[in-house]
């Protein structure tokens, strides 16, 4: 078990469909972060979150919109996605540290398919 | 039995040999590195870190190696087991802050 969990494991969507990815963390982590994960290749950074406050966003089309309600939850919201965008999409957590010197801790995923 | 990573992204070993995984990476700035195991349908899994600081790091059963000089890591497993299979990322921070950059992945087989 891991200690991010992301709901829901699997989502099947349309491409005209409003869905959102969700994750959360109990360990007082105040870094968190959307990773996408295509079959057989590594974890590709989308954004990251640090305070609550989004500082880093890897040039992600618009169709994907992150949310960090608070310290413990992180949302990513889809609209209008393509085939393309079908991927196991990971949240990680980490204690912030200047220079990037803590581990993330990741979740199992959420396997997404777009028809 | 050793892996090249990029250019021999797979690698069998049989039960209880010792596996080495390598990771070239890219940007003379990283300063931290990260080896993760990842099975599958699980997300990646921290196994081992090291700063720059260091050239070697030991856990249990597993050793990384470090050489700044030619970009090199490196990740020892000690007598593989059959949980040993799966595919093992190494990232690096590019000193950027909060940012992880991995590397392609090398998938472990190990034959019982």
């Amino acid at each position: 078990d891991t200690e991010v969990t992301q709901t829901p494991k699997h989502l099947v969507m349309g491409m005209t469909n409003k869905k959102s990815l969700k994750c959360e963390q109990h360990m007082g982590h105040r870094a968190m972060y959307w990773y996408k994960q295509k079959a057989k290749k590594p974890p590709e950074l989308m954004f990251v979150y640090s305070y609550e406050k989004l500082s880093i966003n890897e040039s992600v089309p618009s169709r994907f919109s992150p949310e960090c309600p608070n310290s413990s939850l992180l949302n990513l919201h889809l609209h209008a996605l393509q085939p393309e965008d079908s991927a196991l999409y990971l949240c990680a957590s980490s204690q912030v540290s200047g220079g990037g010197n803590q581990p993330q801790h990741f979740g199992d995923g959420t396997r997404l398919s777009i028809l | 039995g050793e892996s090249v990573g990029l250019h021999l992204p797979t690698l069998s070993v049989q039960e209880g040999d010792n596996s080495i995984i390598n990771c070239a990476y890219s940007n003379s700035a990283s300063d931290y590195f990260i080896w993760y195991k990842q099975e599958s349908g699980k997300g990646p899994q921290f196994i081992i870190d090291i700063r720059s600081n260091m050239d070697k790091r030991q856990g249990q059963r597993v050793t990384v190696l470090l050489n700044k000089t030619v970009k090199h890591l490196s990740l020892q497993i000690a007598a593989t087991q059959p949980g040993d299979s799966a595919v093992y990322f190494c990232a690096e921070n590019g000193n950027t802050g909060n940012q992880f950059y991995f590397g392609t992945g090398t998938s472990l087989t190990v034959i019982p």
